[in-house]
């Protein structure tokens, strides 16, 4: 059974950088047969698409969030990670991980990480 | 940029079918797909590449997708299926996610 788990600071000062890990187990991010993705979601919102990470090292990223979204991977760990800066209030949100599964669906999702952008 | 829309709320009573709609550009030449989040948890795939369905996931789920709409059909409903409903599709290397229907079982 696949497994992912978010982990990372819960609270981030506004202008500072958001860093979360997501760490897999009961697969390999370096099988090379899925993509592995952030989503996140306000309070009481709905679902928005961070990006995604290829093994092979390219990513996509949703353009809203472009110039200050980095997905990255760790096959050592078995982890990748999430990198926002210059976070605003507005980046309050549930953060999810995700493996982008057969036929392109988000089929296995960590528990999700509430992290609070506040002074 | 890409979106997709979805009522925001539909009610139905226990043991009727409930039709929850996504509407998209072209959606009909994508593959979509559909999440359950109920509150307090993390969303769960209940139907793919169109008309699939995970493993687990009851056969009363079905989905369908033509044109610009996708449908998730949900028939005999139950209580357990009051929640939260998200379908989703690529666009190009892009998720795209609706908007999300609650529906409740009254």
């Amino acid at each position: 059974q696949v497994h992912l788990q978010e982990s990372g600071p819960g609270l981030v000062k506004p202008s500072q950088n958001l860093s979360l890990t997501c760490t897999v187990s009961g697969d390999s991010i370096s099988s090379g047969s899925y993509y592995w993705t952030w989503i996140r979601q306000p309070a009481g919102k709905g679902l928005e698409w961070i990006g995604r990470f290829y093994p092979s090292g390219s990513t996509d990223y949703n353009s809203s969030l472009k110039s200050r979204v980095t997905i990255s991977g760790d096959r050592s760990k078995n982890q990748f990670s999430l990198t926002l800066t210059s976070v605003t209030a507005a980046d309050t949100a549930v953060y999810y991980c995700a493996r982008v599964g057969q036929l392109l669906s988000l089929d296995y999702w960590g528990q999700g990480i509430l992290v609070t952008v506040s002074s | 940029s890409y979106g997709l829309t979805q009522p925001p709320s539909l009610s139905v009573s226990p043991g009727q079918t409930a039709t929850i709609t996504c509407s998209g550009d072209r959606l009909g030449d994508k593959y979509s797909s559909w999440y359950q989040q109920k509150p307090g948890q993390s969303p769960v795939l209940v139907v793919y590449h169109d008309t699939k369905r995970p493993s687990g996931i009851p056969e009363r789920f079905s989905g369908s997708n033509s044109g610009n709409t996708a449908t998730l059909t949900i028939s005999g409903t139950q209580a357990m299926d009051e929640a939260d409903y998200y379908c989703q599709a690529w666009y190009g290397s892009t998720a795209v996610f609706g908007g999300g229907t609650k529906l409740t079982v009254l």
